[in-house]
């Protein structure tokens, strides 16, 4: 079975640019997760994806966003993007989860670095 | 809100030492109990999970106990190796809210 994959793996990117990250969950896996890892801090929550909707946000600006395909594939779009943007963004899916508290599976994550 | 609240590290122990990370939560409900680890370059992959009260998750030779009476999930392995070096993640998981809390993470370093 193959896990969460992410792309692209490092992104270089200057300030005021945007970036796209892109992530596709285990198969049967509805819901998407986005999370941003800055050096040194723990993982911060961004994003849940479930059935195409956007079910819950975390504390980001409005310059962060996303969307969850038909496929459950899902995009994390960063705007206008900041020094303080670059860090590590790694993306999780599990099983549906009103079917109980699942565990989530994470991609080796996306590096995105801002000069 | 959830909070989880995990051992400040980095923790050095020689090989076959016996390891505790504490974790402790602040839920509402019954959330499920976790533990990630992640090694350098990679995401993170669970480890272990308890899904009640009094419920043992282990794996690997690590096991965590959900008690609820002290809100906490504390890891323990009784023999470390090289290999374990990596960073644990305690985490609960809101059906609610669709997420997982984590902790800030503890830095585990074995050395030979």
């Amino acid at each position: 079975e193959a896990g969460v994959t992410q792309s692209p793996t490092h992104l270089i990117k200057t300030r005021g640019q945007q970036a796209t990250l892109r992530c596709s969950p285990i198969s049967g896996h509805t819901s998407v997760y986005w999370y941003q890892q800055a050096l040194g801090l723990g993982l911060q929550f961004l994003l849940w994806y479930d059935e195409g909707e956007e079910r819950n946000r975390g504390n980001f600006p409005p310059r962060f966003s996303g969307r969850q395909f038909p496929n459950y594939s899902s995009e994390l779009n960063v705007n206008a993007l900041e020094l303080e943007d670059s860090a590590l963004y790694l993306c999780a899916s599990s099983l549906e989860v009103f079917l109980g508290n699942q565990p989530q599976h994470f991609g080796d994550g996306t590096r995105l670095s801002i000069l | 809100g959830n909070s989880v609240t995990q051992m400040e590290g980095p923790v050095t122990l020689s090989e076959e030492a016996f390891l505790t990370i504490n974790c402790t939560y602040t839920a509402t409900g019954y959330p499920s109990l976790f533990w990630y680890v992640q090694y350098p370059g990679e995401g993170l992959q669970l480890l272990l999970k308890a899904t009640k009260a009094d419920d043992k998750g282990s794996n690997k030779g690590f096991e965590a106990t959900y008690r609820k009476e002290t809100t906490s999930f504390h890891l323990e392995k009784g023999s470390v190796q090289v290999s374990d070096s990596a960073v644990y993640f305690c985490a609960l998981s809101d059906r609610e809210a669709g997420k997982s809390t984590f902790g800030d993470g503890t830095t585990l370093t074995v050395k030979p």
